[in-house]
């Protein structure tokens, strides 16, 4: 239990699907994070939010929308996504921007675009 | 451009001690990190380096060189649940984590 939790842990979608992911952070966090994983591969920066407002946006697609309602959730919508788009993608939380804080990651949800 | 090199596989014997190594060229530095993620789980994290030198935490301890731009994660006494991966991520001047591909480390009995 690393105090981020993501649903669904697995997915499968095809590509003219609408899905969403959900994050959320029970430890009292104000940035959340959402980042991907490609196998062989660094972990690539999405979004970045703090205190509810996006602070980054590394040119990702726009058939990835973020969504954050507050400092505790956060979302990916999924829309007409790509074969290429199948990874790992991870949810993480720190106290805040602008200083070396520790991020702590969820357990991550595994999507398959078909 | 920014980047961090480690090694993609290591494999060492139970019991022994392995080091992994991370190189790094980013633009700044405002310290190191080392996580542990094992299959299909969240990277947890480890260890923090800022200052040279070497930091322990029971059976792992982390080293940092910031002129030689040089970490390595050096782990006691193996054990099988020690099989992971080991991602080094540097944050850079604009507090940017700059992330390696990770070392996957396979403990043999």
């Amino acid at each position: 239990e690393t105090g981020v939790t993501q649903t669904p842990r697995h997915l499968v979608m095809g590509m003219t699907n609408k899905k969403s992911l959900k994050c959320e952070q029970h430890l009292g966090h104000n940035a959340m994070y959402w980042y991907k994983q490609s196998a062989k591969k660094p972990l690539e920066l999405m979004f970045v939010y703090n205190f509810k407002e996006q602070t980054e946006n590394n040119s990702v697609p726009s058939r990835f929308s973020p969504e954050c309602p507050n400092s505790s959730h956060l979302f990916l919508h999924l829309h007409t996504l790509q074969p290429e788009d199948s990874a790992l993608y991870l949810c993480a939380s720190s106290h805040g921007e602008g200083e070396a804080y520790t991020i702590y990651f969820g357990e991550g949800s595994w999507l398959t675009v078909v | 451009g920014q980047n961090i090199d480690q090694p993609t596989e290591m494999t060492a014997t139970e019991g022994a001690i392995v080091q992994i190594n991370c190189t790094y060229q980013t633009s700044g530095f405002n310290g190191l990190f080392w996580y542990q993620q094992h299959a299909g789980e969240a990277p947890t994290f480890l260890s923090y380096n800022v200052l040279d030198g070497l930091e322990e935490k029971g059976r792992f301890s982390s080293f940092l060189s910031r002129s030689k731009g040089y970490s390595y994660l050096l782990l006691k006494e193996l054990q099988m649940k020690d099989s992971a991966s080991y991602l080094c991520a540097v944050m850079d001047s604009n507090y940017q984590l700059i992330w390696g591909a990770g070392t996957k480390l396979i403990i043999k009995p």
